[in-house]
C-alpha cells in the first residue's frame, strides 16, 4: 500500500494563481482532511471530509475549496493564491468515519510558496 | 481556534534520560492522540488514549491523562537519538457524535544528543 500520497512535493506560484494541490489515499478511508502547517503555528484544519460527497470547513477554510467525488481522492483547491497561503500542506485520512476514534495517516506534505 | 498546547516548546536530553512532554486542553474530549513528525516529513502516530483511560503504554512511550485537569503527558524513556522530532498533541470536540474535528497544538521539538 502507498498509504497517503500527495503531489506536487513542492510548488511555487505567484499571487492570482490558482492550483489544486492532490492527495489520495489507498487504504479505503472513509476520512479525510487537509491542514496547513506554519512556524510556530502547529497545524490547523482546513478543510476535511467524512464521506464521498460529504465536506465541511475546518479552522481556516477560507481562500480554500474542496470536493470529494470519490473515497480515494480529496483535492484542495488554491483558487487566488495570495502570500498568506505560504505553508506546508498536509493532507490525512482515517479509517474512522468521525475522523477522530483512530490514528490519522498523513501525506509527506507539499510546500507551497506564494510570491 | 487550536485545542491542545504542548510543554514545552523545546526539550533538549542527553541519550539515556527521560523525556516528558506535556499536552493542556480546554475542552471536553473523546480522546486524545499524540503524534510524532521528524524533520520535512509528515506526522506518525504514535498512540491514543480515550477520555475514561488514564494511562497507556507502548514500548518506551507511556502517556497519561487526566480529564479533571485536562492535561495529558507522554512520556519517553531511555530516550535515543534517533527520538529527535516534533511531537504533538490532538484532541476532538466532544460533540456528543462521532463526527468530529481534531485539533492539533504547536509541538514539543526534542532534541535528544548521543
Amino acid at each position: 500500500n502507498a498509504g497517503v500520497t500527495q503531489t506536487p512535493k513542492f510548488q511555487v506560484l505567484k499571487t492570482g494563481q490558482s492550483m489544486t494541490l492532490q492527495c489520495a489515499q489507498d487504504m479505503n478511508h472513509e476520512y479525510m482532511s487537509w491542514y496547513r502547517q506554519d512556524p510556530g503555528m502547529g497545524l490547523r484544519l482546513i478543510h476535511y471530509s467524512v464521506g464521498a460527497g460529504i465536506t465541511d470547513q475546518g479552522e481556516v477554510p477560507n481562500g480554500y475549496n474542496v470536493s470529494r467525488s470519490t473515497t480515494e481522492d480529496f483535492p484542495l483547491r488554491l483558487l487566488s493564491a495570495a502570500p498568506s497561503q505560504t505553508s506546508v500542506y498536509f493532507c490525512a485520512s482515517s479509517y474512522s468515519p468521525g475522523g477522530n476514534n483512530s490514528p490519522l495517516h498523513f501525506g509527506n506534505g507539499t510546500r507551497l510558496t506564494v510570491t | 481556534s487550536q485545542q491542545g498546547e504542548e510543554d514545552p516548546q523545546a526539550l533538549s536530553i542527553q541519550e539515556g534520560e527521560n523525556a516528558t512532554m506535556n499536552c493542556s486542553y480546554k475542552t471536553s474530549i473523546n480522546n486524545l492522540q499524540w503524534y510524532r513528525q521528524n524533520s520535512g516529513r509528515g506526522l506518525v502516530h504514535l498512540i491514543l488514549i480515550r477520555s475514561n483511560e488514564r494511562e497507556k503504554h507502548s514500548g518506551r512511550l507511556r502517556v497519561t491523562l487526566d480529564t479533571s485537569k485536562k492535561s495529558s503527558s507522554l512520556l519517553i524513556t531511555a530516550s535515543r537519538a534517533a527520538d529527535t522530532a516534533s511531537y504533538f498533541c490532538a484532541t476532538d470536540e466532544d460533540r456528543g457524535s462521532t463526527l468530529g474535528r481534531l485539533y492539533f497544538g504547536r509541538g514539543t521539538q526534542l532534541t535528544v544528543w548521543p
